[in-house]
């Protein structure tokens, strides 16, 4: 299995852009988590989603945020408009299953807005 | 709300020597406890977990986890640092059985010296 896949690896945009991050999970997997990594606040989880339906959004920062997931095998995090606060790695992660399956995670998506 | 703290921002260690990272969680009931490593520019991998039983817990590359309820602590172990195993180390924790939401710990970025 070709793992977690994200894309772009990197981004850099200027303020005001709309930006897209992709991320196809690992097939099979019903369980997919957007995470934001940055030094200040570290791995914060913003969303997740079980058989392609938002569970949990409330880690979501604020409205210029949105996430989706069409089908099983792929999803998408929005930020429209970007902000130079919002720099940071975004990962990627799915899941088989509940109760604490293991997580993996893809490498991430390095985002700077300048 | 559950939180975990990793009291170690870095450490360094020599080739061959021990290691122990320190993880202490906060949460009435028992959680569910994770170790997950980052190597530079890369995901994250989980190590090992711990749902319940058995309070020393084997993971991969030789790591093993041992869980304290009395001193409310998960903490990482290894008998002899390889320097592949120079990385940042993150406990997490799932407030529950079938609750997907892993609060992470700020890290802990392992040095490895000669």
């Amino acid at each position: 299995d070709a793992g977690v896949i994200q894309s772009p690896r990197h981004e850099v945009t200027e303020m005001g852009q709309e930006v897209t991050l992709r991320c196809k999970p690992i097939s099979g997997h019903d369980y997919l988590f957007w995470y934001r990594q940055t030094m200040m606040r570290g791995l914060e989880l913003l969303i997740y989603f079980n058989n392609n339906v938002p569970i949990d959004d409330s880690g979501m920062p604020e409205d210029r945020f949105s996430a989706k997931m069409p089908n099983a095998s792929f999803s998408t995090l929005k930020i429209q408009p970007s902000e130079p606060r919002d720099s940071a790695v975004y990962f990627c992660a799915s899941s088989a299953g509940a109760g604490g399956e293991t997580q993996y995670f893809g490498p991430g998506t390095r985002l700077l807005v300048l | 709300a559950q939180s975990v703290t990793q009291p170690d921002i870095h450490i360094t260690v020599s080739e061959g020597a021990s290691l122990e990272l320190r993880c202490n969680y906060s949460y009435g009931a028992t959680p569910y406890l994770f170790w997950y490593v980052q190597s530079p520019g890369q995901g994250l991998q989980l190590l090992l977990k711990y749902f319940s039983g058995d309070t020393l817990v084997q993971g991969i590359k030789g790591f093993e986890a041992e869980f304290k309820r009395s001193q409310s602590s998960f903490n990482l172990r290894k008998p002899s640092v390889h320097w592949s195993d120079a990385a940042e180390y993150f406990c997490a924790v799932a407030p529950y059985f079938g609750n997907e939401k892993l609060t992470f710990g700020t890290g802990t970025r392992l040095t490895i010296i000669p």
